[in-house]
């Protein structure tokens, strides 16, 4: 299956770490990308391949993967982290694109 | 820097089409496609297909295929999607597809199906 499971809502204190996950079959497969979408904004990229991150975006930001499982940590987590977050790929066998269902993050 | 600028927002109704630009600047059209992505109010995001900056190849889901059609211009993409129904009103963005991610977006195009 390529969908993509995440938990629809996530909570952090101010400054503490928060880890953000995404499952999915297809994910032994491929590395995902996530964005980030805050209210009444575009998505941005805030993470993409193995552990890469945009010009731009704070190194409290990490990507991880195993198994089935990508993961999205943020360390010290800030009052503007507070978002959705979406994970994503592109999957090869027909090159269509499909995305998480997002997960609210609140500081 | 990387822009993508797409058109305002529209106001159409049921069984109307909606044709949405995306125009780009700062790098070289043909060197990457271009991915619309749709996220109805409250909902998530869905992807709604791709075409080359280069040939103009494209490539749809099969819930949009016969629906939409993307096409290019100069350095410009369009999304037109016909047979608007009310469950079509959202935001649609288009973003810069660089294969293995999307980067950057435009800043959304709203449209509203409403009789």
């Amino acid at each position: 299956s390529s969908e993509l499971t995440q938990d629809p809502a996530v909570s952090v204190a101010l400054g503490q770490t928060v880890r953000i996950t995404c499952q999915g079959d297809s994910l032994r497969s491929y590395y995902t990308n996530w964005y980030q979408q805050k209210p009444g904004q575009a998505p941005v990229l805030v993470m993409y391949g193995k552990n890469n991150r945009p010009a731009g975006i704070p190194d409290r930001f990490f990507g991880s993967s195993s198994g089935d499982t990508a993961s999205l940590t943020i360390t010290g987590a800030q009052a503007e982290d507070e978002a959705d977050y979406y994970c994503g790929f592109r999957d090869s066998s027909d090159n269509h694109r499909k995305f998480g269902g997002g997960t609210k993050l609140t500081v | 820097q990387v822009q993508l600028v797409q058109s305002a927002g529209e106001v159409k109704k049921p069984g109307a089409s909606v044709k949405v630009s995306c125009k780009t600047s700062g790098y070289i059209f043909s060197s990457y496609g271009i991915s619309w992505v749709r996220q109805v109010p409250g909902q998530g995001l869905e992807w709604m297909g791709w075409i080359s900056g280069y040939n103009g190849n494209t490539n749809y889901p099969q819930k949009f295929r016969g629906r939409v059609t993307l096409t290019t211009g100069t350095s410009t993409s369009y999304m037109e999607l016909r047979g608007l129904r009310s469950d079509d009103t959202a935001t649609y963005y288009c973003a810069r597809d660089m294969g293995d991610r999307l980067d950057p977006w435009g800043q959304g195009t709203q449209v509203t199906v409403s009789s």
